[in-house]
């Protein structure tokens, strides 16, 4: 059974810092790793998806990547602002299903 | 461009009620998810599709059932609701290696 892990479970800096927030996983045999950011009261956005052959996607001011032997991905987020707040979600594909870890709670202050 | 559409958006059922929720999906995806979400436990499973016409458990399916009868339509049914039940619910679509979409959420209390 894959289980997903994400550390830590909250976060909060100062506004301008660079942080990376982490997901690990038991199951390397997987299709794919896809990041998701949710707003309080809201559905799931996706952000990032790395394909298992992949080491790493871009966009914009984040970047993540996987490897999978080790069975861990990062979120890196440069230049964070207070508008990047929210619940930041890894979710790993593998078979039939899609396992997500609990997330990280993120807050930048102004 | 729909991507997942969930009906309804919020509801409110008394126990023992029942009702169904409705997630449409007009990607052609093979692969359709029903997640409930409740504080500190993220998005655990019920139940998942892989096709037209299958079903299979995921996490925590008891209490619901669930129907794939055309592709782009997977029903969540709660037969006789409990308070245990109120939560977020969540579906999604994906096929293969490609990104998952996700519907915007069911908020739904038992009381």
């Amino acid at each position: 059974k894959q289980e997903v892990t994400q550390i830590p479970a909250a976060l909060s800096v100062p506004e301008g810092e660079n942080l990376v927030l982490n997901c690990s996983f038991t199951d390397s045999a997987i299709y794919n790793l896809q990041w998701f950011r949710q707003d309080p009261g809201k559905g799931l956005t996706s952000l990032l998806l790395i394909q298992s052959s992949q080491r790493e996607q871009t966009s914009g001011r984040l970047n993540a990547s996987l490897d999978k032997s080790s069975g861990r991905s990062t979120l890196y987020i440069a230049a964070s602002q207070p508008g990047d707040s929210a619940t930041y979600l890894c979710a790993v594909k593998g078979g039939s299903r899609l396992t997500f870890g609990e997330g990280t709670q993120l807050t930048v202050n102004p | 461009n729909a991507g997942v559409t969930q009906t309804p958006k919020f509801r409110v059922l008394k126990t023992g009620q029942s009702m169904t929720l409705l997630c449409a999906q007009d990607m052609n995806h093979e692969y359709m998810y029903w997640y409930r979400q409740d504080p500190g436990m993220g998005l655990r499973l019920i139940h998942y599709s892989v096709g037209e016409g299958t079903t299979a458990k995921g996490e925590v399916p008891d209490g619901y059932n669930v129907s794939r009868l055309k592709k782009q339509n997977f029903l969540l049914g709660l037969e006789s609701a409990a308070p245990s039940q109120t939560s977020v619910y969540f579906c999604a679509s994906n096929t293969g290696g490609v990104e998952a979409f996700f519907g915007q959420g069911t908020r739904l209390t038992v009381v």
